[in-house]
């Protein structure tokens, strides 16, 4: 594809509920990687896949907190029992490997996650 | 782990003026990369500058990974150039992405 691509791009919900955001990275593109972004501040890192190799989870916040990659493409980051706090802009971002870390990170234009 | 920090954290430019950001690190990287957040969110990509020196247009970049630091340059600022510039550096040849806090820039007209 042209770019990552997420959905939905806004998302209002109840406390409580479970949420599900979609990442489709771009095609090729072997790594991913979720980032989450509050108000004014910087990058925080969430979770990590690379190929079939085990995730790097060591970024998530909680055991609410989890995140699926099916088919080495389209990855879905999920939260349960949501609370206030976790309201932030969530940015996934993808790039090609089998060249160590040395590629470019493109990120999607992120979900705008409001809890209430 | 390490750490990344930006500076300064705040710059207010006239248009037309030239300006230069600084990332520093704390240990060695095998990957830097400097972003543009524009003011609608959107991360663009500047640069992929682990070492030596990259200009387009405008905006050069200088990593100098033995001295741990790197620096953007931009030239004839423009209002367009506003926005958030983060650095983000890989390490020990993992793959997670560390960003430092980002400079604000406004670039007033």
């Amino acid at each position: 594809g042209a770019g990552v691509s997420q959905s939905p791009s806004n998302k209002v919900t109840e406390k409580g509920k479970d949420v599900e955001l979609r990442c489709d990275p771009i095609s090729g593109h072997t790594a991913l990687y979720w980032y989450r972004q509050s108000l004014g501040q910087g990058l925080e890192f969430l979770i990590y896949f690379q190929g079939n190799s085990a995730p790097d989870k060591s970024g998530l916040p909680s055991d609410r907190f989890s995140a699926e990659r099916t088919g080495g493409s389209v990855s879905t980051l999920t939260i349960q029992r949501t609370q206030q706090e976790d309201s932030a802009v969530y940015l996934c971002a993808s790039r090609q490997s089998g060249q160590g870390a040395g590629s470019p990170l493109h990120f999607g234009n992120g979900t705008r996650l409001t809890v209430t | 782990g390490i750490q990344v920090e930006q500076s300064p954290p705040d710059l207010i430019l006239q248009e037309g003026a030239n300006s230069t950001l600084r990332c520093n690190f704390s240990d060695s990287v095998n990957n830097l990369q400097w972003f543009h957040q524009n003011p609608w969110g959107q991360l663009i990509n500047l640069f992929y500058i682990p070492s030596g020196t990259k200009q387009n247009g405008r905006l050069s970049a200088t990593t100098v990974a033995t001295e741990r630091y790197s620096l953007l340059y931009i030239s004839s600022s423009q209002t367009t150039d506003s926005g958030v510039y983060f650095c983000a550096v890989n390490y020990n040849q993992g793959g997670k992405l560390i960003f430092g806090q980002g400079t604000e820039l406004s670039v007033k007209p």
